[in-house]
């Protein structure tokens, strides 16, 4: 079946110290996204790559960025985690063309913890 | 701007009961709404989706909804709820990116 796929799970990483998330799909989807999603809120989203295209959002922290690599792949690296941003990372992928773009698939999470 | 108001924040109701999660829209142009599931440590699931055309949509595990032009209104229902149905639902209108509601946490009482 195609899907989007996450790892790890689960996360576990220390205050300050460097961590990726990796998120890779089989839909053949051009449009990729991450999210962050924390206890009982909606997701909230962080960038996009529309094909190669990087799209930041204008209050995702300098803390995060992104790499895709290619069409199947996309990585999140957080620099310096803080405790603050232990939540539930979500990837999601969907079609997009000129006339903007579909629904969007989700993968099942990355739960990051940061001790 | 789009934006999208879930009414409820929390809705119980009882096995086999009907349930309605309410849904309001504001946009100044077309738009694709969607309703998503999330289960407990889980990712979304698309529900079901409203592009055009009929605006009663069915979607996935029985679940429905109907998109209301003049009410701005996206309300998705369930005839009889199973415990299974226990879930946040997230109600989302389509721009790049998408805009969610806040959710609605289902919880089927047995």
């Amino acid at each position: 079946d195609a899907m989007v796929i996450q790892n790890p799970r689960y996360q576990v990483t220390q205050f300050g110290k460097p961590v990726t998330l990796s998120c890779s799909q089989t839909l053949n989807h051009n449009v990729m996204y991450w999210y962050q999603q924390k206890s009982s809120q909606a997701p909230k989203l962080l960038f996009h790559y529309y094909d190669k295209d990087f799209n930041n959002e204008a209050d995702t922290p300098d803390n995060f960025q992104s790499r895709r690599p290619n069409t199947s792949f996309c990585f999140l690296d957080i620099r310096s985690p803080g405790l603050g941003d232990a939540a539930m990372y979500l990837c999601a992928t969907s079609r997009g063309s000129g006339r903007g773009t579909y629904e969007q698939y989700f993968g099942p999470g990355t739960r990051l913890t940061v001790t | 701007a789009q934006s999208v108001t879930q009414l409820d924040s929390q809705v119980p109701v009882f096995e086999e009961a009907p349930v309605e999660l309410r849904c309001n829209y504001s946009s100044s142009v077309s738009v694709y709404l969607f309703w998503y599931v999330q289960y407990p440590n889980q990712g979304l699931q698309l529900l079901l989706k409203y592009l055009s055309g009929s605006t009663l949509v069915k979607g996935i595990n029985g679940f429905e909804a109907e998109f209301n032009k003049s009410q701005t209104s996206f309300h998705l229902r369930k005839p009889s709820v199973h415990i299974s149905d226990t879930a946040e639902y997230f109600c989302a209108v389509q721009t790049t990116p998408l805009v969610f509601g806040k959710g609605t946490r289902l919880s089927v009482i047995a």
